[in-house]
């Protein structure tokens, strides 16, 4: 499969405990930017990575939350000390690294992270 | 900042209507437009996108057409069928701003009937 790889499909997690969220890009890809959607509810953008750089943060919750795309292997959101409000499906997308900004994002399947 | 609004759902049509799912956009610069679907359960696929004014994108039967003058984005099918029912998603980039972020609309449920 040559898409946008997300794991785990589903995590649950309890209030207090960490959530680590991973998403491989497409072959070829370079950028990876992480979305949140909440039930019923659009998609918001938390932030773009470049490999080794964190690009655009503007979405990301100021505490609590990080993400990473390290040289090798994939890219980790990661939530600490979760809350219940933290539920909601964490989407990944990529797109080629060169030139054109228009490039479409492809999106992986999605992490439903849930909050006992 | 930038915006995308659409038709609240959920949409009820029954097999071979017709379908129009409104969208309109705010934007600073000069965007790029998108129509995502998403089936129960999957992340988003890419439906079609228009990059610039009186640009159509088509796929599947769906179109959308980039009005500059009325900032619209509608999508279009002439005769829905029962697996087209999903939820669709607007969704513009605006590289004007030098943000490559996605903005979507809340999304349009739409089920068709047999």
């Amino acid at each position: 499969n040559a898409g946008v790889m997300q794991n785990p499909r589903h995590l649950v997690r309890r209030r207090g405990q960490e959530a680590r969220l991973r998403c491989s890009p497409m072959k070829g890809h370079s950028h990876v930017y992480w979305y949140r959607q909440l039930p019923e509810e659009g998609l918001k953008f938390m932030v773009y990575l470049q490999k080794e750089n964190i690009i655009d943060e503007s979405g990301m919750p100021k505490e609590r939350f990080s993400a990473e795309f390290p040289k090798e292997g994939p890219s980790i959101l990661r939530i600490q000390q979760v809350v219940r409000g933290d539920s909601a499906a964490y989407f990944c997308a990529s797109s080629p690294g060169d030139g054109d900004s228009n490039q479409p994002q492809h999106f992986g399947d999605g992490t439903r992270l849930s909050i006992l | 900042g930038d915006s995308v609004t659409q038709m609240e759902g959920p949409v009820t049509l029954s097999e071979e209507a017709f379908l129009t799912i409104n969208c309109t956009y705010t934007a600073t610069g000069y965007p790029s437009l998108f129509w995502y679907v998403q089936y129960p359960g999957e992340g988003l696929q890419l439906l079609l996108k228009a990059t610039k004014a009186d640009d159509k994108g088509s796929n599947k039967g769906f179109e959308a057409t980039y009005r500059k003058e009325t900032t619209s984005f509608h999508l279009e099918k002439g005769s829905v069928q029962v697996s087209d029912s999903a939820v669709y998603f607007c969704a513009l980039s605006d590289p004007g701003t030098g943000r490559r972020a996605l903005t979507f609309g809340s999304g349009t449920r739409l089920q068709v009937q047999p």
